[in-house]
Order: structure tokens, then sequence, then C-alpha cells
């Protein structure tokens, strides 16, 4: 049972350069979603998505990019890197419709810009 | 907007204490409200929920009652273990369309032998 997959796990970034951070779910769900993780804060949500080729907005969007081409993938892209994108950053995966239903989130990637 | 407030950590315990963390929210309709668990060096997991009114989640141990009167899905368990260190967060899903989850700043909790 894979479940949500992210890659990498950690990474160091140069200020400026840019990555792509990947998502990758096997239990058929409609509704992906990027979020962050930082000290304090809680998990505030980058970007989601509700089903293959559509994204949308969540609450701290500036700086990333995301894609869903694919309804198991969801891409979430930095194209230029800045400190204060240093943090823990987690996918997650939910069925749609159904309010009730939990969200199954990836491990983790653990990014540093330096 | 839909907010999650749960008590500020880290809160420190010696093993078989009684825990409560705090959680009260701001929704507006019916959300349904979740107990995350993070491990060290892990993901979230779910680890329990309430979907309506006056709802019990439980799970290892853990209980929370969702009291629509008070806003509120406190985190209870008796007796506390040393493998129950972790992160606890706070999360609730509105019942917009979109299946966001809305989270709490969380808490740590360490249990001490």
């Amino acid at each position: 049972n894979a479940g949500v997959t992210q890659t990498p796990k950690f990474r160091v970034l140069k200020t400026g350069q840019s990555m792509t951070l990947l998502c990758a779910q096997d239990m058929n769900h409609e509704y992906m979603y990027w979020y962050r993780q930082d000290p304090g804060m809680g998990l505030r949500l980058i970007h989601y998505s509700v089903g293959e080729g559509t994204t949308a907005k969540g609450e701290v969007p500036d700086g990333y990019n995301v894609s869903r081409l694919k309804k198991q993938n969801f891409l979430l892209g930095l194209e230029s890197a800045a400190p204060s994108q240093t943090s823990v950053y987690f996918c997650a995966s939910s069925y749609p419709r159904n309010a009730h239903t939990e969200a199954f989130f990836g491990q983790g990637t653990r990014l540093t810009v330096v | 907007g839909n907010s999650v407030t749960q008590m500020e950590g880290p809160v420190t315990l010696s093993e078989e204490a009684f825990l409560t963390i705090n959680c009260t929210y701001t929704a507006t309709g019916y959300p349904s409200l979740f107990w995350y668990v993070q491990y060290p060096g892990e993901g979230l997991q779910l680890l329990l929920k309430a979907t309506k009114a006056d709802d019990k989640g439980s799970n290892k141990g853990f209980e929370a009652t969702y009291r629509k009167e008070t806003t509120s899905f406190h985190l209870e368990k008796g007796s506390v273990q040393v493998s129950d260190s972790a992160v606890y967060f706070c999360a609730l899903r509105g019942s917009s369309n979109t299946g966001k989850l809305i989270f709490g700043q969380g808490t740590t909790l360490q249990v001490k032998p």
C-alpha cells in the first residue's frame, strides 16, 4: 500500500534555483493538496486540485506553481527559490464530494534554501 | 472564514498522566472535525474524526467530542505513554466542495517515563 508518495524527501537549494516536488497517489483520489509546515504555524495550504487538469490557489500561493496533468500526480514547482521557502512540504489527497472523509498525507519533503 | 485554534505547547507530562489538548474552531455551516498526529520525522496520520454535533471520535485510547455549542473538539486521553510523544493537529473540513482542511498550529506533546 503506497498511498501518497513524495519525492524527493530532502533537498537543499541555493537562492534563485528552481525545482519540482512530485506527489503521486495510488488511491484514485480526485482531490490533491500541497501544504507547507512551519514551526508554530501549523499547515498552510499552498495550492490544491479538485481534478485532473484543474488547480486553484490556497492560502499562501505566492512563489509556487502547480500542475495536475495526470489524476495520480500533483507537481509543485518553485521557479526561483527564496530562503522564506525553507519549510517542510506535505502533499495530501482525498475523495471528493464527501466532507466527512479524511485526507491522506505523504511523508513530507524537507527543503532548505540557502 | 474558517479557522482552528489550538492550545499552545509544548505539553510535558509524565507517563500515565491525563492529557487534554484544547481545540476551538470558527466555521460556517456544518464542518467535519479531525485530529491528526505527526510522529517525529513522519507525515500526518489521522487519529480520529467526528462528522456532526455530539459525535465522539475515538482511537488508540484518545477521544474527542464535537461540541457545537462551544465550537470545541478537545482531545483527551486518560493515561499517556512515552510512545504518544508527537505533534497533534486539530483540523476542520468545511462543507464546500473543495475538501480543504484548515489546521490549527499544532501542539507538541512530550511524555517522560
